[in-house]
């Protein structure tokens, strides 16, 4: 119930291409949806967030697409650059109970030059 | 500069040792989180912690025990129960669960068994 299902494990994409990450989840208590993104030898940064109430979210390159019936969102990244070869994870939390994220698997996205 | 401080950076273990990875912040953040990251596994949930003097069990809790005596300060121990300790711990905190302005990580330390 607390799992996030996160894919591809990892994705080599061009550079100015399309990064799509997707994510599912079970639990429909989860209200908050984040993508955190990643670098080597560092702690994840928050990235961009979405709630159940809306189905498409952008900031700049970055848009998060939301289906509640499905439950199922995903992260994708317009006009890929090298600079955004990172690791990205989605994740997911309720504002009942358990309060902490809950993350996926992760997924190493390489932009080629 | 605010932040959150994770030491050491490296830190190698032998068999049955307890050992105690130290977490500091000075956000004034009142919740703080202890992850474990395995490769293609994420970031696993230990512990956390809402309040100073209070914590729950994450998903992998075993092995591990903390405490939360200061607002600023989350230790973390491994104990010699974990069997397999081996693994990059990284540490979260935030104001607000992190669903408005998400969480702030340090920088990780890489526990490994000699």
């Amino acid at each position: 119930q607390q799992q996030v299902k996160q894919s591809p494990q990892s994705l080599i994409v061009q550079k100015g291409g399309i990064s799509i990450i997707n994510c599912a989840y079970e639990n429909t208590a989860f209200d908050y949806f984040p993508w955190y993104q990643q670098f080597p030898g560092k702690g994840p940064a928050l990235l961009i967030a979405i709630r159940p109430d809306v189905s498409e979210k952008k900031e700049g390159r970055f848009t998060i697409s939301f289906n509640k019936s499905a439950k199922q969102f995903s992260l994708h990244i317009m006009d890929s650059q090298p600079g955004d070869s990172a690791t990205y994870f989605c994740a997911a939390s309720m504002d009942t109970g358990r309060r902490a994220l809950t993350f996926g698997s992760g997924t190493r996205l390489q932009v080629q030059p | 500069d605010g932040g959150i401080t994770q030491s050491p950076k490296y830190l190698f273990r032998k068999e049955g040792q307890n050992v105690t990875l130290s977490c500091e912040q000075n956000l004034n953040h009142d919740a703080m989180y202890w992850y474990r990251q395995d490769p293609g596994q994420g970031l696993r949930l230990i512990y956390y912690s809402q309040i100073v003097n209070d914590f729950q069990k994450g998903d992998i809790a075993e092995g591990y025990s903390v405490s939360r005596e200061k607002k600023e300060s989350f230790p973390l121990t491994v104990t010699s129960a974990q069997k397999n300790p081996t693994a990059f711990y990284l540490c979260a905190s935030s104001n607000d669960r992190g669903r408005n302005y998400g969480y702030t990580f340090g920088s990780g330390t890489r526990l490994t068994v000699v």
